[in-house]
């Protein structure tokens, strides 16, 4: 079946740390996402990419970064400088094409320990 | 003005009413819609897409498009508990392709 996997479904976080939120597809879709979701609010978009090896930043990358070695990959990692990253982080994919819809994963929980 | 906008909720009907909720966008050349249905702790599912003007039927679900007026309507007939979450409206932007999505409205269904 044809979806997105997000990795790990919860994740914990000690201060200064760094970590790195997977994200894996296989609808051949070109273009992926990063959102975080915090309690009772909206969908803040954090990167996206287009094509493998670029990516621009959304709404609020600051603390965060992300790579696009392959088309099916799109790991987003959550730096020490992002001061306050519990949230709920969706990663989403879809074809390049602004009448074509988005698809989620599962999502991964993120806390600080 | 915001670019999507939905009235936050709680949007209390009760079970086998038709729930209605609304979203306006601001950006007239939008051409597809979108609608997602969230469940609590869980990731939006797509449930709805319209393109053209008038309405679009999906079992219990309807989507209406207005596009004079900017705005695009979920209806939800026979409402059940199993409906209650939080649906997001989604429109793509006038430049780039990550879609804008409102805040969603919650909504409950009561037994």
């Amino acid at each position: 079946d044809g979806g997105i996997t997000q990795s790990p479904k919860y994740l914990f976080r000690k201060e200064g740390q760094n970590v790195t939120l997977s994200c894996e597809q296989n609808l051949n879709h070109d273009a992926m996402y990063w959102y975080r979701q915090d309690p009772g609010q909206g969908l803040r978009l954090i990167y996206y990419s287009q094509i493998v090896n670029d990516f621009q930043k959304g709404d609020i990358a600051e603390g965060y970064s992300v790579s696009r070695e392959k088309k099916e990959s799109f790991p987003l990692t959550v730096t020490s400088a992002q001061k306050n990253p519990t949230a709920f982080y969706l990663c989403a994919s879809s074809m390049v094409n602004s009448d074509q819809p988005q698809h989620f994963g599962d999502g991964t929980r993120l806390s600080i320990l | 003005q915001k670019e999507v906008e939905q009235n936050s909720g709680p949007l209390s009907v009760p079970e086998g009413a038709i729930a209605s909720l609304n979203c306006t966008y601001s950006d007239r050349g939008s051409q597809s819609f979108f609608w997602y249905r969230q469940y609590s702790g869980k990731s939006p599912e797509l449930i709805m897409s319209i393109y053209s003007n008038g309405d679009k039927e999906d079992g219990r679900f309807t989507a209406q498009l207005n596009k004079a007026s900017q705005y695009v309507s979920l209806l939800i007939r026979d409402s059940q508990p199993s409906d209650s979450a939080t649906y997001l409206c989604a429109v793509p932007p006038n430049s780039g392709y990550a879609l804008n999505f409102g805040k969603g409205t919650s909504l409950l269904v009561t037994p």
